[in-house]
């Protein structure tokens, strides 16, 4: 059963300090996807990766947040430094591409529940 | 004018009735479609696509597309207490990766 796994699953910090988010795409899939779901803003695209390269981060706040894809089976989010408005869950999508090679569907992993104090 | 729209909801349905949940998008581009479940606390969970107008069917679910009008639904029959989640309708460009998702409508299925 293949799915896209996150980790921390929670996390409480204080403003200020920095925050690291892993997450395993599902294997085989090449193209990963971070997104952040508040209740006021629904679902956000921060990033994407396609065979591991950034496409596009124009959805991240470039002073604080980096996004990087050491290899095919990890993908980082870290926000340094943290602020409470940065407080939401953050989601990792991976699928595969089609066959006009542009991604298609997305599964979603468990997410990580980020709160700053 | 959002890009995608969906009634927030909450849609209240009695179990056994067919639910439907309506989506509208504005780019006539759009070439993927697809309807994800969100339960509380939970992540999204794919659970239908349609690219072609006309229907497409999956168990209790029925996705119904109508480019020319620019509207896709997601039908739900026999609806059940575990169908209570907000669905997320998700729309893509056809040279676009970008999921271009609606806030989402609430179901409640009342037992």
């Amino acid at each position: 059963d293949a799915r896209v796994t996150q980790t921390p699953r929670d996390k409480v910090t204080e403003m200020g300090q920095e925050v690291t988010m892993r997450c395993q795409p599902i294997l085989g899939h090449n193209t990963v996807f971070w997104y952040r779901q508040t209740m006021k803003q629904g679902l956000e695209l921060l990033a994407y990766f396609r065979n591991r390269a950034p496409l596009d981060d124009s959805g991240m706040p470039k002073d604080r947040f980096s996004a990087e894809m050491p290899d095919a089976t990890l993908a980082t989010l870290k926000i340094q430094p943290s602020e409470p408005r940065d407080s939401a869950v953050y989601f990792c999508a991976s699928g595969p591409l089609s066959g006009q090679g542009v991604p298609d569907t997305q599964y979603f992993g468990p997410g990580t529940r980020l709160t700053v104090l | 004018q959002k890009e995608v729209e969906q009634n927030s909801g909450p849609l209240s349905v009695p179990e056994g009735a067919i639910a439907s949940l309506n989506c509208t998008y504005s780019d006539r581009g759009s070439q993927s479609f697809f309807w994800y479940r969100q339960y509380s606390g939970k992540s999204p969970e794919l659970i239908m696509f349609i690219y072609s107008n006309g229907d497409k069917e999956d168990g209790r679910f029925t996705a119904q597309l109508n480019k020319a009008s620019q509207y896709v639904s997601l039908l739900i029959r026999d609806s059940q207490p575990s169908d209570s989640a907000t669905y997320l309708c998700a729309v893509k460009g056809s040279s676009s990766y970008k999921l271009i998702f609606g806030s989402g409508t609430r179901l409640l299925v009342r037992p």
